[in-house]
């Protein structure tokens, strides 16, 4: 328990379908990402997160659209994907300004695109 | 663009048997962080190494930190079959745009039989 959860932890959707990654953290920190990690490729960070305002986005497509309500919690909207946007969606935490590198992650949600 | 090669990609041993896993840049980091991975799970941090020249030891497992903060170094000692999984290496950015980022290995996967 690495104190990030994301949620669902599997999900199988369509090209034309809409769905939203969650993921909270409970470790009191500013920062939080989103990376993608795809078979035989290190991974890649898409969005960055600092206390809620986006200072990242990895020239990642527009069918990926971020969202960050409060310093606690993440989404990833998605709709219209394509089969190779398949793979592991990782979200991480850090503390944020003088607390720190290391970036805590949480579990993933494997995505499907049919 | 900062880069860390990851060596070997592959390493499959026998139950009893050392082994050591490399990364290396020509960037130097701030930090460098070691994580282990298994299949269908986010990385779990391993260690946070800071200072060049840092040597941390986690029961088996001891993670060297390059005296230029450019290198890191993992060595299992007496590898067991729970020690299986994907390792991966990321250094943090020491300043500028890199700062609050990750650079990631493309990952070790280990395989101990028993």
């Amino acid at each position: 328990e690495t104190g990030v959860t994301q949620t669902p932890r599997h999900l199988v959707m369509g090209m034309t379908n809409k769905k939203s990654l969650k993921c909270e953290q409970h470790l009191g920190h500013n920062a939080m990402y989103w990376y993608k990690q795809s078979a035989k490729k290190p991974l890649e960070l898409m969005f960055v997160y600092n206390f809620k305002e986006q200072t990242e986005n990895n020239s990642v497509p527009s069918r990926f659209s971020p969202e960050c309500p409060n310093s606690s919690h993440l989404f990833l909207h998605l709709h219209t994907l394509q089969p190779e946007d398949s793979a592991l969606y990782l979200c991480a935490s850090r503390h944020g300004l003088a607390g720190g590198d290391t970036q805590y992650f949480g579990p993933g949600t494997r995505l499907t695109v049919l | 663009t900062q880069l860390l090669e990851q060596s070997p990609q592959f390493l499959s041993i026998q139950e009893g048997e050392n082994l050591t896993v490399y990364c290396n840049s020509s960037s130097v980091f701030s930090s460098l962080q070691w994580y282990r991975q298994e299949p269908g799970e986010g990385p779990v941090l391993l260690v946070t190494v800071v200072t060049g020249g840092e040597v941390k030891k986690l029961k088996r497992l001891t993670f060297q930190f390059g005296d230029a903060r450019k290198d890191s170094s993992l060595h299992i000692t007496a590898a067991q079959p729970g020690d299986t999984g994907l390792y991966l290496c990321a250094g943090a950015g020491a300043g500028g745009t890199s700062y609050g980022k990750l650079t990631f290995g493309q990952g070790t996967i280990l395989t101990v039989h028993p």
